[in-house]
């Protein structure tokens, strides 16, 4: 039972396009929610979060947006560049209970 | 830098033997560590929840004899994978919190487990 979807495997953009990346979650508890980047071999790197009090965060080229109604978030990179070139997966959780839940992951490939 | 560290990030060993992986936070105490495990082209999944001084909690389907956790300190959690076998090859990783700080989850790069 996969409570974090990641829907779309892949995605290419263009460099200096935006790239948006979507998840979607199906447990109405999950109050907090996360983004990180995977290079192969590597462990994951954190990259954003949202709590569920607000709707958007903004950190330098990336804004996540929260739809609660919806249960869906985006990670939205602007401008892209080739070095966000990675898989993305999204992470949910219920913020007292310190266990999270992910997402299968797009791959981002952003071409020159 | 770095606030979980993952040791070693790669190992081969034969079918039949164990291999230890180890995990430390490094500038925080975690009480709570993270052990997941991806296969090729797949999510992340959690295998068992490490608890300092306590029995670790597993997930669904993962053998608690087959993957031993230990978490003996408030900086350290190993996984050991007894009596490897070639379906045990995989990429593991570990994570943790600093709940103090309020923090995001951290992972360690990874370990890369081949079983010949």
């Amino acid at each position: 039972d996969q409570q974090v979807k990641q829907n779309s495997p892949s995605l290419s953009v263009q460099e200096g396009r935006i790239s948006i990346l979507n998840c979607d979650y199906t447990n109405s508890m999950f109050d907090y929610f996360l983004w990180y980047k995977k290079y192969p071999a590597e462990g994951p790197t954190f990259l954003i979060s949202i709590s569920s009090i607000k709707d958007k965060n903004e950190d330098g080229r990336f804004t996540v947006f929260l739809n609660k109604s919806a249960k869906h978030l985006s990670l939205h990179i602007v401008p892209s560049q080739p070095g966000d070139s990675a898989v993305y997966f999204c992470a949910a959780s219920v913020i007292n209970f310190n266990k999270f839940y992910f997402g299968s992951g797009t791959k981002l490939n952003v071409k020159p | 830098g770095a606030v979980v560290s993952q040791h070693p990030s790669w190992v081969i060993c034969k079918s039949g033997t164990s291999v230890k992986i180890e995990c430390r936070s490094l500038d925080f105490q975690a009480t709570t560590m993270f052990w997941y495990r991806q296969f090729p082209k797949q999510s992340l999944m959690l295998m068992a929840t490490s608890n300092e001084g306590s029995k670790a909690t597993y997930e669904q389907g993962v053998e608690k004899d087959k993957f031993l956790i230990n978490h003996a300190s408030l900086t350290l959690s190993t996984l050991t994978v007894t009596s490897a076998h070639p379906e045990d090859s995989s990429f593991y990783i570990c994570s943790a919190r600093d709940r103090v700080r309020n923090s995001p989850l951290h992972f360690g790069n990874g370990t890369r487990l081949t079983v010949t």
